[in-house]
């Protein structure tokens, strides 16, 4: 299994600003993703951090917007930049661990409010 | 393309049945089934792979029709415990895909005593 820890689990931000959320895993992994969960939905795959390459993101999400960082193999960030209300969501990092790497595990979630 | 969920929503009373399907419009390599509960993150419940075997966990078990390119989740003889909103994931081969999840758009299951 995988423990994630995942900062800050809550915050109200202005928008405008911009927001780092933390995620650090207790054993090295690979790949970690990120995800968004608007109220009351499903989870959507936001990008695939890897160690020592640039991120990879999903149709609908660009760097600009969502600058991620990925300084080892058990740390990431995602930044929500230039934040709107539209970007009030829970963000959610996950790795991949388990017998051969096939089970998700996910932080607890960074739920955001944008005012 | 996102995995359709059915039903959206459950009533149950503790001991009853409930069965939640996941279908998708493309082939499937693998699909994971979660569980979140509210204010919680999804907790893993299992994976089924293609040509694998229908699995079970407790009185939660799963099939995987590959050919229908749909799965389902069997929940029997419920307890309160397994309120929450279900959610399938659909996984793909490997390469840089390999770890991205697509969900579907989960269903609520209720419990009563």
């Amino acid at each position: 299994s995988a423990v994630i820890s995942q900062k800050p689990s809550r915050d109200i931000c202005q928008r405008g600003t911009s927001l780092t959320i933390q995620c650090q895993v207790d054993s090295q992994v690979t790949m970690m993703f990120w995800y968004r969960q608007q109220p009351g939905q499903s989870l959507t795959l936001i990008a695939t951090a890897n160690q020592g390459s640039e991120a990879t993101y999903e149709s609908g999400f660009v760097i600009d917007k969502f600058p991620i960082s990925r300084p080892n193999l058990t740390f990431s960030t995602l930044t929500v930049s230039n934040m709107s209300p539209e970007d009030s969501s829970i963000y959610l990092c996950s790795v991949m661990a388990g017998p051969a790497n096939t089970e998700a595990f996910f932080g607890q979630g960074t739920r955001l409010t944008v005012v | 393309q996102q995995p359709v969920q059915s039903p959206q929503a459950v009533i149950l009373r503790e001991g009853e049945d409930a069965v939640i399907n996941c279908s998708s419009s493309k082939a499937l390599y693998s699909v994971h089934w979660y569980r979140q509960k509210h204010g919680e993150a999804p907790v893993f419940l299992m994976i089924l792979l293609k040509g694998g075997e229908q699995k079970g966990h407790e009185k939660i078990s799963a099939s995987f029709n590959e050919k229908k390119q749909q799965s389902s989740l069997y929940l029997t003889a419920s307890q309160l415990s397994y309120s929450g909103t279900y959610f399938c994931g659909t996984g793909n081969a490997g390469g840089t895909s390999y770890g991205k999840l697509t969900f579907g758009q989960g269903t609520i299951l209720t419990v009563h005593p």
